[in-house]
């Protein structure tokens, strides 16, 4: 199976500051990477699917790069409704690993 | 609107089954695969199984020959037969549609619905 490893874990930041979250594969994915967001008691949400394309609706201050073993999710600048957890999962072969979630919380 | 609805959650005892169903509206359901993926409380997402368009499955390990996925496109509904339950299978399991058709590279969950708890306790 390929692992999913994201960093970091948690972090704290300010309405304003840009967020950046790291997420690595085992082994190569391709571009076959996409980003979920989670809020409590909520379903996910797809922000970005193939690494950087933006699914519909979501803000443009969400963006994602990379590819091989490394992507990063950025926020440009957060609003107070982005303080959830952002999970990766790669979608390049079966089981669909995810990463084990990175949790944004206010400072 | 794209719209899926678990249902079928409750408490089972160690061993038990449950069948979990998700119905499916505001899209042609056969031309889509389909996913359940599950998360315990307090930790992270877990993928489960997966059916495409045409019925291909393929599972987690850690389900597989317990759990198993199945879709009736006649009644726009995705399934999950679950046996031999065990304590670490609680969790609130999610269906979610894919992208496209296949299991293929590529595919990603564009709709999610609000999940189904099972408990599985004594």
């Amino acid at each position: 199976d390929i692992q999913m490893t994201q960093s970091p874990s948690s972090l704290s930041a300010s309405v304003g500051d840009r967020v950046t979250i790291t997420c690595r594969a085992s082994q190569s994915i391709s571009n076959y990477l996409n980003w979920y967001q989670q809020k409590p008691g909520k379903a996910p949400n797809l922000l970005i699917y193939a690494a950087s394309s933006l699914q519909s609706g979501v803000p443009s201050r969400f963006s994602g790069s990379g590819s091989g073993t490394d992507f990063t999710l950025s926020i440009s600048s957060l609003q107070p409704e982005d303080f959830a957890t952002y999970y990766c999962q790669q979608s390049y072969i079966t089981p669909r690993t995810f990463g084990q979630g990175t949790k944004v919380e206010i400072k | 609107e794209v719209q899926l609805v678990e249902s079928g959650g409750g408490l089972v005892q160690p061993g038990g089954s449950l069948r979990l169903s998700c119905g499916a509206s505001g899209f042609t359901f056969s031309n889509y695969a389909m996913s359940w993926v599950r998360q315990a409380p307090g930790k992270g997402l877990e993928w489960v199984s997966v059916i495409s368009a045409s019925g291909v499955t393929n599972y987690a390990d850690s389900v597989r020959g317990r759990f198993t996925i199945s879709r009736d496109s006649s009644e726009n509904t995705l399934y999950l037969q679950m046996n031999s339950l065990r304590a670490e299978d609680t969790a609130v399991y999610y269906c979610a549609r894919a992208s496209g058709s296949g299991m293929g590279s590529g595919y990603y969950k564009t709709n999610w619905g609000q999940g189904t708890l099972v408990t599985v306790s004594s």
